[in-house]
């Protein structure tokens, strides 16, 4: 079985500043994927950013990237320049590609990100 | 383009009472469907999955029940609302071979 820690219920950032929230998860899985799923107020979920296991170069979307380390096992998101918008819960997010055809997301407990004016 | 439609967007109803929420997935066919449940402030718990007509596998033993009925259709029931059955319901997809989990905009069931 997969799991997924997310071990800061509560963050704030400055307007501008960088934020970065700590993801760790356990798997006995070589080959899967990682993503972070953002939910602001209107409690949609956005996909914000995915990452291969097998790739080693770490994903980047605009003012959002992550730092994936295979062996620790390790995937945090570093959000730059913040903005007020980006204030949400953060969701780290794993799948193993061998769970067939069923793509079971296993979900962390979420991070509250509020950005401050 | 794909869009998947969810509803109603808030629920409230008495203890006892039965339960549908219904799921619509559009411009994609044979698509993986999911209903998560999040409690208050906590994360996503997955509750059913279906990768095909008909075929429903629950993740967790408890007072729901999902059904399948046509390829693009995903209904989350309950004969008899709980209490413990509140919370914020989210239906969701995939295509066949894809990891990209899609997002409907979710039912707050509030059960009284």
């Amino acid at each position: 079985a997969q799991t997924v820690t997310q071990s800061q219920p509560e963050m704030s950032v400055q307007e501008a500043e960088t934020v970065t929230l700590s993801c760790t998860y356990d798997t006995s899985e070589n080959n899967y994927y990682l993503f972070w799923y953002k939910q602001p107020p209107s409690r949609q979920m956005i996909l914000v950013i995915r990452q291969e296991a097998y790739k080693q170069q770490n994903a980047t979307e605009n003012r959002f990237s992550v730092n994936f380390q295979k062996a620790a096992k390790s995937f945090s998101l570093k959000i730059s320049d913040s903005q007020l918008g980006d204030t949400a819960m953060y969701f780290c997010a794993f799948i193993p590609l061998s769970s067939g055809s069923a793509r079971q997301l296993t979900f962390g407990s979420g991070t509250q990100l509020t950005v401050l004016p | 383009s794909q869009t998947i439609h969810q509803w109603p967007a808030t629920l409230v109803q008495p203890v006892g009472s039965p339960l549908s929420l219904e799921c619509t997935v559009e411009g994609t066919s044979n698509p993986n469907l999911y209903w998560y449940r999040q409690a208050a402030g906590r994360g996503l718990q997955l509750l059913f999955y279906s990768v095909g007509i008909g075929q429903i596998s629950s993740e967790v033993p408890q007072n729901l029940s999902a059904s399948r009925p046509q390829d693009r259709q995903f209904i989350l029931s309950s004969k008899k609302l709980l209490l413990s059955d509140s919370g914020f319901y989210l239906c969701a997809w995939t295509g066949t071979g894809s990891e990209k989990l899609f997002f409907g905009s979710g039912t707050q069931l509030s059960v009284l």
